[in-house]
């Protein structure tokens, strides 16, 4: 099983809400990613956890806010976005972060109003 | 740093025909190759990759060649169907490097055409 879970599929929210995206993997993986991907572009990584510790943040603004509970969640909570911040946001794990395969779940589209 | 050059940006072919997609990368220490396909409004789903050691790898009607030399790495989907048709994204990386992050290339939307 191959299985990467995200919820919700869709969210609406206004520039002064808060949120939460989850992502949840059951495959054992210990390193999980967090990318944001905008409309006829390739994903961009945001986020990596390895072994529940941030290890790669790639320069994200402090709206975002990434969170690793156990091994198999990660959350991105989400704070005072822009609607430049509308995209599809992909979760993604791999074996450890020296292995190459990553696993995608199927994102979460926000939109900003 | 890496970077990955994918082309065309866009290709049609007729169905029963076969595609052909390209990708060039920069870093010689890159050793993993993989292809995501992604359909609309899903996520990628890794559909075959490829590591240096290796210049083909063959699953069913996909397979992918590298020339390590040429820095150039080719999907091959023979005998498309209509459910083919969505957007493909080569990527690479280094194994074993202190990440494992992956460089995408823009992506190239594949349409087959009943």
């Amino acid at each position: 099983d191959t299985e990467v879970t995200q919820t919700p599929k869709h969210l609406v929210m206004g520039m002064t809400n808060k949120k939460s995206l989850k992502c949840e993997q059951h495959m054992g993986h210990r390193a999980m990613y967090w990318y944001k991907q905008k409309a006829k572009k390739p994903p961009e990584l945001m986020f990596v956890y390895s072994y529940e510790k941030l290890s790669i943040n790639e320069s994200v603004p402090s709206r975002f806010s990434p969170e690793c509970p156990n091994s198999s969640l990660l959350n991105l909570h989400l704070h005072a976005l822009q609607p430049e911040d509308s995209a599809l946001y992909l979760c993604a794990s791999s074996q450890t972060d020296r292995k190459e395969t990553q696993y995608f779940g199927p994102g979460t589209r926000l939109l900003v109003l | 740093g890496e970077n990955v050059e994918q082309h065309p940006s866009t290709l049609s072919v007729q169905e029963g025909d076969s595609a052909v997609i390209k990708c060039t990368y920069s870093d010689s220490a890159s050793n993993y190759f993989p292809w995501y396909k992604q359909e609309l409004g899903k996520g990628p789903q890794l559909i075959i990759d490829i590591r240096s050691n290796v210049g083909e790898k063959k699953d069913q009607r996909i397979a992918v060649t590298l020339n390590k030399t040429a820095k150039h790495f080719s999907l091959h989907i023979t005998e498309t169907q209509p459910e083919d048709s969505a957007v493909y994204f080569c990527a690479a990386s280094m194994y074993g490097g202190s990440q494992g992050n992956l460089i995408f290339g823009k992506g190239t939307k594949l349409s087959v055409k009943p």
